[in-house]
């Protein structure tokens, strides 16, 4: 079965890096995509890796290692308003979204 | 409009009756799916519509039907509801470049 696996929760400090893991298992891979997703909200795309390496975008980057089945989110500088559930998901062969069941992250001052 | 709308934004039904949740978007997007999340599990795939027209079964359809009469409606509808399919619903529409979706704020859903 296809399967996307992310830690439940996580906590760090205000200003601190948080680095959060996903490992993955489906049938093909066409892409893995980050969402945002705040308590009572809609999920946001945060971003985009196709290919190995990493992917920065501001205070965000995202790495992707497609032979160890495996991506992290990376956020820098944290801020509260970055208390969310990080979302990772992957584009199997069918060109079909496989949602894992996403990350809790709990900023404290 | 600007993105994707859902509507309505929370609803309490009772078991049996029909219901029909909207979805409309003004992107122009092809592309459009629906979800259901619930507490500890990941985003789960209702129905899909590749384009105008055609509609396909994700993960979870049972219960659940669409259509896609045009680019930008694709209502959901709940024939005979049942309290298993309380949960919070996502419409969801996707460009063509890198097909990244793009989510409506959501509909909260009670079936009692």
């Amino acid at each position: 079965g296809q399967n996307i696996d992310q830690p439940t929760e996580m906590t760090a400090t205000e200003g601190a890096i948080v680095q959060i893991n996903c490992t993955y298992q489906t049938s093909g891979f066409n892409g893995l995509f980050w969402y945002q997703q705040h308590a009572g909200e809609a999920p946001t795309f945060l971003s985009y890796n196709v290919l190995d390496g990493l992917e920065e975008k501001g205070r965000f980057s995202s790495f992707l290692s497609r032979s160890k089945g495996y991506s992290y989110l990376l956020l820098k500088e944290l801020q509260m308003k970055d208390s969310a559930s990080y979302l990772c998901a992957v584009r199997d062969s069918n060109y079909q979204l496989i949602w894992g069941a996403g990350t809790k992250l709990i900023i404290k001052p | 409009i600007a993105g994707i709308t859902q509507a309505p934004t929370s609803q309490i039904l009772a078991a049996g009756r029909r219901m029909t949740l909207r979805c409309t978007q003004d992107m122009r997007h092809n592309a459009m799916y629906w979800y259901r999340q619930d507490l500890g599990l990941g985003l789960r795939l209702i129905h899909y519509s590749n384009t105008a027209g055609t509609t396909g079964k994700g993960e979870v359809p049972d219960g659940y039907s669409v259509s896609r009469a045009n680019t930008d409606d694709f209502p959901l509808t709940l024939a005979s509801a049942v309290p298993s399919q309380t949960s919070v619903y996502f419409c969801a529409s996707s460009d063509g470049v890198t097909d990244t979706q793009y989510f409506g704020p959501g509909t909260r859903l009670t079936v009692l």
